[in-house]
């Protein structure tokens, strides 16, 4: 069974902090990917990753950053976070052309 | 890059009834059309997918179906149960590196 994992639930922080959100999956994966959940919105890409080391913006990056030095881990930095940066963070993972597999995301509130 | 526009946004059936939502696309170079469930508080899973080259895909009371031409594909949920109540993702891909667009999502509210 595939495990995608993430760091925490439920995130507060304050405007201007450095906030870090990490994945983990057990399934040797080759492929990461990070959305932000919104209402009316639906899911969309921040970054996503193929391997170690790689990285590919998404479809709305600006304010973020991301991180894969191991492959099983993909990080979502947010270098200053902002009050628009509260959201619902999900990490997925894929292998191949296929399912993607979620974690079960981090609600983010930036005060 | 792709466009992805799913409606409506909130679909209300009685139970027993059918259900279906639409999908449109822009990228022709997609070829690859999953569709996730999220339940409330869940994350998304996949309950169906179909690849373009197959024009309609049936799993139990689900069905997908795929017209590349018009370049829009739909989900049929027959004979709807509460347990159908949750919201809907399609979801298109040209394939490479897997980079996946969602359209905006349809909660569907099956009543009993």
């Amino acid at each position: 069974d595939v495990k995608v994992t993430q760091s925490s639930r439920y995130l507060v922080k304050r405007t201007g902090e450095k906030v870090f959100l990490e994945c983990v999956q057990d399934m040797d994966h080759e492929n990461m990917f990070w959305y932000r959940q919104d209402p009316g919105l639906g899911l969309r890409l921040i970054y996503f990753s193929y391997d170690v080391k790689m990285k590919e913006k998404g479809d709305i990056p600006e304010g973020y950053s991301v991180s894969r030095e191991k492959k099983e881990r993909f990080s979502l930095i947010l270098e200053s976070a902002s009050t628009n940066q509260t959201s619902m963070y999900l990490c997925a993972s894929t292998v191949g052309r296929n399912e993607q597999f979620f974690g079960p995301g981090t609600r983010l509130t930036v005060l | 890059g792709e466009n992805v526009e799913q409606h409506p946004s909130t679909l209300s059936v009685q139970e027993g009834d059918s259900a279906v939502i639409k999908c449109t696309y822009s990228d022709s170079a997609s070829n690859y059309f999953p569709w996730y469930k999220q339940e409330l508080g869940k994350r998304p899973q996949l309950i169906i997918d179909i690849r373009s080259n197959v024009g309609e895909k049936k799993d139990q009371r689900i069905a997908v179906t795929l017209n590349k031409t018009a370049k829009h594909f739909s989900l049929h949920i027959t004979e709807t149960q509460p347990e159908d109540s949750a919201v809907y993702f399609c979801a298109a891909s040209p394939g490479g590196y897997q980079k996946v667009t969602f359209g905006i999502g349809t909660k569907l509210q099956v009543i009993p």
